[in-house]
């Protein structure tokens, strides 16, 4: 069966400081990666997704980055983090094909202080 | 305008029985995907059920139904004896455009639901 993990679960880091979020998927080859964002109360963004290796999209402009070093990694990152960065960040994958339900990873909830 | 309405900020319900979360979603294309999650206090987003613009049946998984009147543009997530377990934040989500391979989900603003005993 397939599953994601992301880490760290939880992060405090200090305005300026740079981020790096990671995201791993077992039990299946070429997913499609998904980086989303929560902020408090409110639903969640897509920031980043990638239909393979090397290949980005940005759905929103911002402070952050993505990059798929391997088949079933992806990774968020920040230079230097703002204030507004903080929020809950959830990777998730899903099958190239079929409906598209997406399967959520458990999610690396960062606070910037 | 907003693509997925969640007007119900917050629910409650009694233990074993039924309750509707409602759903009203925005779009211009004819073929699209319609998704219930469920986010427990632990922050895991679960996947509950899944109705496709072309589908002729109202999805039903276990207890989980949704009621999904296109003219109307509404999808309702139906949960039938509730129980405690059921206590979340529910999100109502779309895909549009079905083709090509990415799965853009765009999240309502949930409803969170609170099972009493």
């Amino acid at each position: 069966s397939q599953t994601i993990h992301q880490w760290p679960a939880t992060l405090v880091q200090p305005v300026g400081s740079p981020l790096s979020l990671e995201c791993t998927v077992e039990g299946t080859s070429n997913p499609n990666l998904y980086w989303y964002r929560q902020a408090a109360g409110r639903g969640l963004q897509l920031l980043f997704y990638s239909v393979g290796i090397g290949q980005i999209s940005s759905e929103v402009p911002q402070n952050l980055s993505a990059s798929r070093p391997q088949d079933r990694q992806f990774i968020l990152s920040s230079k230097k983090l703002l204030l507004s960065d903080s929020g809950f960040y959830l990777c998730a994958w899903s099958w190239g094909i079929n409906t598209g339900e997406l399967f959520f990873g458990e999610g690396s909830r960062l606070t910037v202080l | 305008a907003q693509k997925i309405t969640q007007t119900q900020p917050g629910m409650f319900v009694q233990e074993k029985e039924a309750v509707t979360l409602d759903c009203t979603y925005d779009t211009s294309d004819p073929s699209y995907g319609l998704f219930w999650y469920k986010q427990p206090s632990s922050g895991e987003m679960i996947f509950l059920i899944y109705q496709g613009s072309y589908d002729q049946q109202n999805a039903t998984e276990g207890r989980y139904s949704l009621n999904f009147q296109k003219a109307r543009k509404s999808a309702n997530l139906v949960i039938s004896a509730s129980q405690l377990g059921d206590s979340a934040m529910y999100f109502c989500a779309m895909r549009e455009s079905l083709t090509g391979t990415a799965s853009k989900l765009t999240f309502g603003t949930g409803t969170r639901l609170q099972v009493t005993l």
